[in-house]
C-alpha cells in the first residue's frame, strides 16, 4: 500500500528555535495535512492544504505556524519560534480528492515526535 | 458540542480472545465513522469507514458496527493476535471539511501469549 513518509522521526529543539517537519504525501494525492497528538491527548488538526494554498486551518495553527509546498513533492511543516507547549507528535496525512469528511480514506504518516526543551 | 468518546480507556487481552471496543459520539451532523488502528510510534492506519447507511462492515479479523439513531459504534476482534496490540481510535465526520473530523482518545489493547 502506498505511504506517507515523514522526516525526521524524532526532532529535539530549544525553546525559540525554529523547526522544519518535512513530509512527502503519496505521490498522486492533492490535498495535503497537518496534524498533532500531544502525548495522552486526541489527535488533533492543524491545517489543511490543496493547489499551493491554505483551504483550512484550526485556532492551534496560529501566526507560528506555516506550511509549505516548497517542489512536486515534498510539503513541509515550519513552527518559527517554538514554545514547551508545541512538544507533540506531528503527522502529515494525504488524501485523492479532499474534504477528509467524506468516505475518502486519509492516509498518515508515522509522525514526527517534536520534544522542545 | 461535538465529541467522541471511547471505551475502556485500556485492555488486556489474552491471544486468541475476542475483545469489542466501544465508541460513542455526539457529532452532528453525522457524515461518516472510522475505525484507526495506531501502532505505538506510528500513524493511524484505517480499518473501516461506515456511512450513516452502513451498521456492519468488516475488514479481515476487525468487524465494525454502527447504530446512527444512539450513535454509537464497536469494533470487534475476533481470535486476537500479539500484533494486535495498539491503540484503536474512532474517528466521527462532521460536516464536510478537514476541520471535523472529531477524534476519540483511543483504546489501548494490549493482547498476550
Amino acid at each position: 500500500e502506498p505511504e506517507v513518509t515523514q522526516t525526521p522521526s524524532h526532532q529535539v529543539t530549544q525553546m525559540g528555535q525554529e523547526v522544519i517537519l518535512r513530509c512527502v504525501p503519496i505521490s498522486n494525492h492533492l490535498y495535503f495535512y497537518w496534524y498533532r497528538q500531544i502525548l495522552g491527548q486526541k489527535v488533533e488538526f492543524l491545517v489543511s492544504f490543496y493547489n499551493n494554498e491554505i483551504s483550512e486551518k484550526s485556532e492551534i495553527f496560529d501566526d507560528q505556524f506555516s506550511v509549505e509546498r516548497p517542489d512536486g513533492s515534498n510539503f513541509t511543516l515550519k513552527i518559527r519560534s517554538t514554545k514547551l507547549e508545541d512538544s507533540a507528535m506531528y503527522f502529515c496525512a494525504s488524501d485523492l480528492q479532499g474534504r477528509a469528511a467524506t468516505n475518502e480514506k486519509l492516509f498518515f504518516g508515522s509522525g514526527t515526535q517534536l520534544s522542545v526543551l | 458540542k461535538n465529541q467522541v468518546e471511547q471505551s475502556p480507556q485500556s485492555l488486556i487481552i489474552l491471544e486468541g480472545k475476542n475483545c469489542t471496543l466501544q465508541c460513542n459520539y455526539t457529532v452532528s451532523p453525522f457524515s461518516n465513522l472510522r475505525w484507526y488502528k495506531q501502532d505505538t510510534g506510528r500513524g493511524p492506519v484505517s480499518l473501516t469507514i461506515m456511512t450513516f447507511s452502513e451498521n456492519t462492515k468488516s475488514n479481515g479479523r476487525y468487524t465494525a458496527t454502527l447504530d446512527a439513531d444512539t450513535k454509537q459504534s464497536s469494533l470487534h476482534i475476533t481470535a486476537s493476535q500479539l500484533s494486535d496490540s495498539a491503540s484503536y481510535i474512532c474517528v466521527v465526520s462532521g460536516e464536510p471539511g478537514a476541520n471535523n473530523l472529531f477524534f476519540g482518545t483511543g483504546t489501548r489493547l494490549t493482547v498476550i501469549p
